[in-house]
């Protein structure tokens, strides 16, 4: 079984000011390893994701998020936020192993990005 | 556009009422999810499908039936044992790895 902590509920920064949302799993398996986001009434949409390869992986509207293994951390990073990046932030994962029946994905509480003009 | 649809957007549903909230995807995915959604609690299992005429509970399946009589469909009935169904339920799919996992709109079901 998988766990996933999202230990910031709410973050507030500054309009093109850094923002780093963290995010750590503990599993006793290989996982996958993602981030969405999700605005108001919406469903989620895939920010990006670490399958294997290099440990820092890009995804869309700026956004990064680096794999540690030793930490078992997946925080996302954004160099400078913009007023639309305000919605809530999903970290998920899911069982590595190719067995049939092991793709479903374990959330964490979930970071409302809140950004300050 | 391949995708998924959830429907209605809104749902109202009295104590004691079952209710059934629609999923259809044409991605032709074999899985299928179910997700109930409350602030601070994160997305939540409910249900899963991996192919046609098989499922499996999730993490809170108490209170919730599913069918899966079509690839592309994938309904769950809130019955009136769910003692606090008032939530946000969000359907989604996977297409391996390639593909991943697409999630709908969402339906927002309030008792009252």
């Amino acid at each position: 079984a998988q766990s996933v902590t999202q230990l910031d509920s709410q973050v507030p920064v500054f309009e093109e000011a850094p923002v780093e949302l963290r995010c750590n799993y503990s599993s006793s398996v290989s996982v996958y390893l993602f981030w969405y986001v999700q605005y108001p009434n919406q469903g989620l949409q895939l920010l990006l994701k670490y399958l294997s390869g290099s440990t820092l992986v890009k995804g869309i509207n700026g956004f990064e998020a680096e794999f540690n293994k030793s930490q078992t951390s997946f925080h996302l990073r954004k160099p400078s936020v913009h007023i639309s990046d305000t919605a809530e932030y999903f970290c998920a994962v899911s069982d590595r192993r190719s067995n049939f029946g092991n793709e479903k994905l374990t959330f964490g509480t979930g970071t409302r990005l809140t950004i300050i003009p | 556009d391949g995708g998924i649809t959830q429907s209605p957007k809104y749902l109202f549903r009295k104590e004691g009422q079952n209710v059934t909230l629609s999923c259809e995807q044409n991605l032709n995915h074999d899985a299928m999810y179910w997700y109930r959604q409350d602030p601070g609690q994160g997305l939540r299992l409910i249900y899963y499908s991996q192919i046609v005429n098989d499922f499996q509970k999730g993490d809170i399946a108490e209170g919730y039936s599913v069918s899966r009589e079509k690839k592309e469909s994938f309904p769950l009935t809130v019955t009136s044992a769910q003692k606090n169904p008032t939530a946000f339920y969000l359907c989604a799919s996977y297409g391996g790895l390639n593909d991943g996992y697409t999630f709908g709109s969402g339906t927002r079901l309030t008792v009252v």
